[in-house]
């Protein structure tokens, strides 16, 4: 199975900010990468697909970059609505996996 | 408007059996794979299975392989998820899912999800 390690693991960071947030795989999976935002007690929202298209209705802040085993996905300037957990998930290779998260919050 | 909505999320001793639905409105169901994806309380989350929009090909994650059956009725716009053998490790937020028409990698339309828990 291919592992995705998220980077960093939590984030506290201010309203405005640039925010960075990385996913490797332990083989290459080509673009195959999404981005979702979970917030508490929800379901998974659909951010990024293929490594870098902004699913529709997506505000632009968001961005994703990357191909083969290393991918960033930013939010150019933080807004109160952003606070959540995000994953990574692949879809190159069966079975489908996920990271394990990053938890971002406002300072 | 698209909505899934999970149901049959339960209490259940090791060793017991579960049955879980999601029914969907708002689109063509049988126009779609459909998908079940998992997350323990807190934790990061799984994906468990995929059938394609006959039923015809189902797809599982190692860990519930023979254990658990993926299963739609297109004429009722539902999709199942038969756990047998529970186990401790099956705790968790079982969430259906909307794929697309010619699989289901990654997922737009989710469901509210329905809590599962093994314990004695």
């Amino acid at each position: 199975d291919i592992q995705m390690t998220q980077s960093p693991s939590s984030l506290s960071t201010s309203v405005g900010d640039r925010v960075t947030i990385t996913c490797q795989a332990s083989h290459d999976i080509n673009n195959r990468l999404i981005w979702y935002l979970q917030k508490p007690g929800k379901a998974p929202k659909l951010l990024i697909y293929d490594a870098s298209n902004l699913e529709s209705g997506v505000p632009s802040r968001f961005s994703g970059s990357g191909s083969g085993t290393d991918f960033t996905f930013t939010i150019s300037s933080l807004q109160p609505e952003d606070i959540g957990t995000y994953y990574c998930q692949q879809h190159g290779n069966f079975p489908i996996t996920f990271g394990q998260g990053t938890r971002l919050d406002i300072k | 408007e698209v909505q899934l909505v999970e149901s049959g999320g339960d209490l259940v001793q090791p060793g017991g059996s579960l049955r879980l639905s999601c029914a969907v409105s708002g689109f063509t169901f049988s126009s779609n794979w459909m998908t079940w994806v998992r997350q323990v309380p807190g934790k990061g989350l799984e994906w468990v299975a995929n059938i394609n929009r006959d039923g015809s090909a189902k797809y599982y994650v190692d860990s519930v392989k023979g254990r658990f059956t993926i299963s739609r009725d297109n004429a009722k716009n539902s999709i199942y998820l038969q756990m047998n053998s529970l186990i401790a490790e099956d705790t968790a937020v079982y969430y259906c899912a909307r794929g697309g028409s010619d699989t289901s990698w990654y997922w737009r339309n989710w469901g509210q999800g329905t809590l599962v828990t093994v314990s004695s």
